[in-house]
C-alpha cells in the first residue's frame, strides 16, 4: 500500500460545479498536511495546509479525519483557471528523521 | 521577486556524462530539498540538508550526490546519468523540517533533464 494515495482522476467537471478530492495515508504518526496545486511543467506550489479543525479559504475547504486517517479538498464554483493536478502532502516525523510524502495527484479539467 | 532559483531551467546532457544543477535561495531558510520527479509522478524526495547536515533518502541511487556550500547554494551531481535519470528535478526550501511542523515547502521552477 502506498503511504499516500490519491485518486489520479481526472476530473472533468464544467464550470460552476463542486468537486471534492480525498487523499489517504497509511502512518498514524502523521504530523502535518498540505494541498499543493501543479500546473502542467511547473513546480508545485502551496495551497492551502489542512488542520484538524478543517480549513477555508475563499472557495477552497480543506478537511482533515485523524480517525480514518484522509484528508478532502473541496473545490465550489469551479473555475478555468482551477485545471490543474491537486497534490496531497503528508509529514511526519520523529528523532529518528522524517519523511515528507507526495501523493501522485488527482488531476482536474474545468471545461465551460 | 523569485525566492528559490533554480539553474538551469533545460538541461541537455549525454548518456554518462555528469551534469550539476544549481538552486538558491533568498529566504534563509535552514533545509533545502531536492526532488525527482518523472511524468504524471509525485515528486520523489531524493535528499534533504538541514543547514550542513546531509540526509539521504535510503533508495536514492549513489548516482545522485549533493553539496551545500552555504545557506543560499546546494547542488545536485548526478555522476553517471542514465535514461531513466530524465525528469523533472526540484528544489525546495523550509524554515526548519517539516516533519514536526507545519512549516511548508517553497519550491523552485525545476530543471528539465533530458538524457540524449
Amino acid at each position: 500500500r502506498k503511504e499516500v494515495e490519491q485518486d489520479p482522476g481526472p476530473f472533468n467537471v464544467p464550470e460552476g460545479a463542486t468537486v471534492a478530492f480525498n487523499c489517504t495515508y497509511s502512518n498514524s504518526a502523521s504530523q502535518s498536511f498540505f494541498w499543493y496545486r501543479q500546473d502542467c511543467r511547473k513546480e508545485p506550489k502551496l495551497l492551502m495546509s489542512v488542520y484538524s479543525s478543517g480549513n477555508e479559504d475563499g472557495r477552497f475547504t480543506a478537511q482533515l479525519n485523524r480517525a480514518s486517517q484522509y484528508i478532502s479538498l473541496l473545490i465550489r464554483d469551479s473555475k478555468l483557471s482551477d485545471s490543474a493536478t491537486y497534490l496531497c502532502v503528508v509529514n511526519f516525523g520523529n528523532t529518528g528523521g522524517f519523511k515528507t510524502i507526495f501523493g501522485a495527484g488527482t488531476r482536474l479539467f474545468v471545461k465551460a | 521577486d523569485a525566492m528559490v532559483i533554480q539553474n538551469p531551467r533545460y538541461q541537455v546532457t549525454q548518456f554518462g556524462k555528469p551534469v550539476t544543477l544549481s538552486c538558491s535561495q533568498t529566504l534563509n531558510h535552514n533545509v533545502m530539498y531536492w526532488y525527482q520527479q518523472k511524468s504524471s509522478q509525485a515528486p520523489k524526495l531524493l535528499f534533504h540538508y538541514y543547514d550542513k547536515d546531509f540526509n539521504n533518502e535510503a533508495d536514492t541511487p549513489d548516482n545522485f550526490q549533493s553539496r551545500r556550500p552555504n545557506t543560499s547554494f546546494c547542488f545536485l551531481d548526478i555522476r553517471s546519468p542514465g535514461l531513466g535519470d530524465a525528469a523533472m528535478y526540484l528544489c525546495a526550501t523550509s524554515r526548519d523540517r517539516t516533519g514536526a511542523s507545519t512549516d511548508t515547502q517553497y519550491f523552485g521552477p525545476g530543471t528539465r533533464l533530458t538524457v540524449l
